[in-house]
C-alpha cells in the first residue's frame, strides 16, 4: 500500500540554522499538508499546498517558514532561523482530493530538535 | 477557531476486552467532519473511522464503533475485543465541512494493550 514517506526520522539543529524537512506524498495525490505537534501538546495545522501554490495557512506559518514542491515528488518545508520553540514532530500528509471523503495520509514525522 | 479535547492522556486495556477512548469539540458550525485516527509507534498516523455531523447512526468499521452525541459535542471511541495490535496513540480530529480542508486535532490518548 502507497505510503508517505518522510526525512530525516530526527533531524538535529543549532537555534539560528536553515532547516528542510522532506516528505514524499503518495504519487497521485493533489494535495499536501504540514503539521506540527510540539511535545505533549495538540497536533496543529501549518500549511496546505495544492496546484503548486499555499491554499491556506496558519497563524503559526509566518515568515519563517516556506513550502516548495521543487520536482513531482518531493514536499518541503524549510524553516530559515529555527527557534527553541519550533522543537516538535513535524507531520506531512497527502490527499487527492480536498473532499471530506478522502482522508489524508500522514507519514511517519520527523522530529526537530533544535538547540 | 474549533478546539478538540481529548481528556485521557492514557488508557490500558486487557485483551479481549472493551475501551472507550473520550473526545470532546467546540464549533459553532453544524456541518463537520469527526475522525478517529491511530498511530502505532514509529509509525504513520491512520485512518480508523469517521463520522459525518449530519448523520445521526453512529460509524461503526468491524470492532471500532463510535457515540456520536452532537448536542454534547462528544465523539468517542469504542474499541470491541482489543487486540495487541490495537496499542497506539489515537488521535480525535475535526474538519469542517465548508471552506478549508485542515483538521483540527486533540492531544492524543495513548492506549496499552495487556496481554
Amino acid at each position: 500500500e502507497p505510503e508517505v514517506t518522510q526525512t530525516p526520522s530526527h533531524q538535529v539543529t543549532q537555534m539560528g540554522q536553515e532547516v528542510i524537512l522532506r516528505c514524499v506524498p503518495i504519487s497521485n495525490h493533489l494535495y499536501f499538508y504540514w503539521y506540527r505537534q510540539i511535545l505533549g501538546q495538540k497536533v496543529e495545522f501549518l500549511v496546505s499546498f495544492y496546484n503548486n501554490e499555499i491554499s491556506e495557512k496558519s497563524e503559526i506559518f509566518d515568515d519563517q517558514f516556506s513550502v516548495e514542491r521543487p520536482d513531482g515528488s518531493n514536499f518541503t518545508l524549510k524553516i530559515r532561523s529555527t527557534k527553541l520553540e519550533d522543537s516538535a514532530m513535524y507531520f506531512c500528509a497527502s490527499s487527492d482530493t480536498d473532499s471530506w471523503l478522502y482522508e489524508q495520509y500522514f507519514g511517519p514525522g520527523t522530529r526537530l530538535t533544535v538547540t | 477557531a474549533q478546539t478538540v479535547t481529548q481528556s485521557q492522556p492514557e488508557m490500558s486495556v486487557q485483551e479481549a476486552e472493551t475501551v472507550t477512548l473520550s473526545c470532546t469539540y467546540d464549533t459553532s458550525e453544524s456541518d463537520y467532519y469527526l475522525f478517529w485516527y491511530k498511530q502505532p509507534p514509529s509509525r504513520q498516523m491512520i485512518l480508523v473511522i469517521r463520522q459525518e455531523a449530519y448523520k445521526q447512526q453512529n460509524a461503526t468499521e468491524n470492532r471500532f464503533s463510535v457515540n456520536f452525541q452532537k448536542a454534547a459535542k462528544s465523539f468517542s471511541l469504542k474499541i470491541s475485543d482489543s487486540q495487541l495490535g490495537d496499542a497506539a496513540m489515537y488521535f480525535c480530529a475535526y474538519r469542517s465541512a465548508g471552506t478549508g480542508n485542515q483538521f483540527y486535532f486533540g492531544t492524543g490518548t495513548s492506549l496499552t494493550v495487556i496481554p
